[in-house]
């Protein structure tokens, strides 16, 4: 299994410019999640999914949007890039929600600078 | 407003040593608590999870605790390898905000030989 993959693993935009961050998971989980992690900070959640088709906000979604045509993939769209989005962003996906406690497993991270 | 507090920032110790990394929360009501070991440039992966009866879960030389009635909880690690240098990441899930996990900052341990 490879797990959670992410890609691209870096990336650098320009102010007002729009991209897309791929997650993609092989372990046939319903759960899916984007997070970001700032310096100093515990991770954010931005978007989640319990299934294919049904997705809804996190703490910090503004500026951001997702979709879940599959249960595989999970990709965060970046509609006009603005410097406070410079993070690493994080996907995950677990069995289930945070209801109950399974072990969420993450990606390796996309590291976006915003210029 | 639920919050998770975690102690030291960071953490120098010798190889071979052993270490204690604190963590405080005020969430409530409590549905479960996590330890997460974060390599440099690497994605989170689970040490532990740990539900409202349980008091300790260890996993190989990283042991945690867990008091509900004072909301701390404590990762201790036996016999620091190099490897263990790693920021540690304390997790507190509510059961109210759909269970969403609320994350400490971590404590950013660095093991010396």
């Amino acid at each position: 299994n490879a797990g959670v993959t992410q890609t691209p693993k870096f990336q650098v935009l320009k102010t007002g410019q729009s991209m897309t961050l791929q997650c993609a998971q092989d372990m046939n989980h319903e759960y899916m999640s984007w997070y970001r992690q700032d310096p100093g900070m515990g991770l954010r959640l931005i978007h989640y999914s319990v299934g294919a088709g049904i997705t809804d906000q996190g703490e910090v979604p503004n500026g951001y949007n997702v979709s879940r045509s599959t249960t595989e993939d999970f990709p965060l769209r970046l509609l006009s890039a603005a410097p406070s989005q410079t993070s690493v962003y994080f996907c995950a996906s677990s069995y289930e929600s945070e209801r109950f406690p399974y072990e969420q497993y993450f990606g390796p991270g996309t590291r976006l600078t915003v210029t | 407003k639920n919050q998770v507090e975690q102690s030291p920032q960071s953490l120098i110790i010798l190889e071979g040593k052993n270490c204690t990394l604190q963590c405080n929360y005020t969430v409530s009501p409590f549905s479960n608590l996590r330890w997460y070991k974060q390599d440099t440039g690497r994605g989170p992966v689970s040490l532990t999870i740990m539900t409202f009866s349980e008091n300790t879960k260890s996993n190989g030389r990283y042991t945690a605790t867990l008091d509900a009635d004072t909301k701390q909880s404590s990762l201790h690690i036996t016999a620091s390898q190099l490897s263990d240098s790693a920021s540690y990441i304390c997790v507190v899930s509510a059961r109210d905000s759909n269970y969403q996990l609320i994350w400490g900052a971590g404590t950013k341990l660095i093991i010396k030989p």
